[in-house]
């Protein structure tokens, strides 16, 4: 049973688009709620993250949006850049260690020039 | 500052053959993990390690085994490899964020092919 629904598996945007990643989820117990991008031959790196307390999170050109009532949460990417170009992945976990974070499948983004 | 260690990046074994994958992290982080990465399978946990001299099952543990050496050193062996474990290993460790939930760091990777 997935827990986390990811979407679009693959996304192509120009230069200065606004590509948007979404994640929906099951489980009301998740109270944390990150983004990890990951750049060909690397490991995931953390992205942002936000807790449900909030319906919106902003850090430089990267924003979740959060709606809880329909338990879905989104990555928006303002002014998007090549060097953007990486696999993204949303993840979702409760209470405790990392052992409990739940992965969506990746979406891969391609910025065009 | 070297993060967290993977070795080796490469390895191509045979159906059957045994290795062990090394991870090694220097952030003095507790908690260590194994992560697969498939293709449209996202990272899946093959086991992880909350702290020194404990082990415990992930989503993916069968055809593996783990020991955790110590605080830094945390390593994954196939002892019968088979074709379904070509993948991508990852090896991770946590720490707490003050703003809540953890912070993975991951390795580079390991990729592995068994024919």
């Amino acid at each position: 049973q997935q827990q986390v629904k990811q979407s679009p598996q693959s996304l192509i945007v120009q230069k200065g688009g606004i590509p948007i990643i979404n994640c929906a989820y099951e489980n009301t117990a998740f109270d944390y709620f990150p983004w990890y991008q990951q750049f060909p031959g690397k490991g995931p790196a953390l992205l942002i993250a936000i807790r449900p307390d909030v319906s919106e999170k902003k850090e430089g050109r990267f924003t979740i949006s959060f709606n809880k009532s329909a338990k879905q949460f989104s990555l928006h990417i303002m002014d998007s850049q090549p060097g953007d170009s990486a696999t993204y992945f949303c993840a979702a976990s409760m209470q405790g260690g990392s052992e409990k974070l739940v992965f969506g499948k990746g979406t891969k983004l391609t910025v065009n020039p | 500052n070297a993060g967290v260690t993977q070795t080796p990046k490469f390895q191509v074994l045979k159906t059957g053959q045994s290795m062990t994958l090394q991870c090694a992290q220097d952030m003095n982080h507790n908690s260590m993990y194994w992560y697969r990465q498939d293709p449209g399978m996202g990272l899946r946990l093959i086991y992880y390690s909350a702290s020194e001299g404990t082990t415990d099952k992930g989503e993916v543990p069968n055809g593996y085994n783990v020991s955790r050496l110590n605080k830094r050193e945390f390593s994954l062996r196939l002892e019968s490899a088979a074709p379904s474990q070509t993948s991508v290993y990852f090896c991770a460790s946590s720490a707490r964020r003050v703003s809540g939930g953890e912070k993975l760091f991951f390795g580079s990777g390991t990729q592995l092919s068994v024919l």
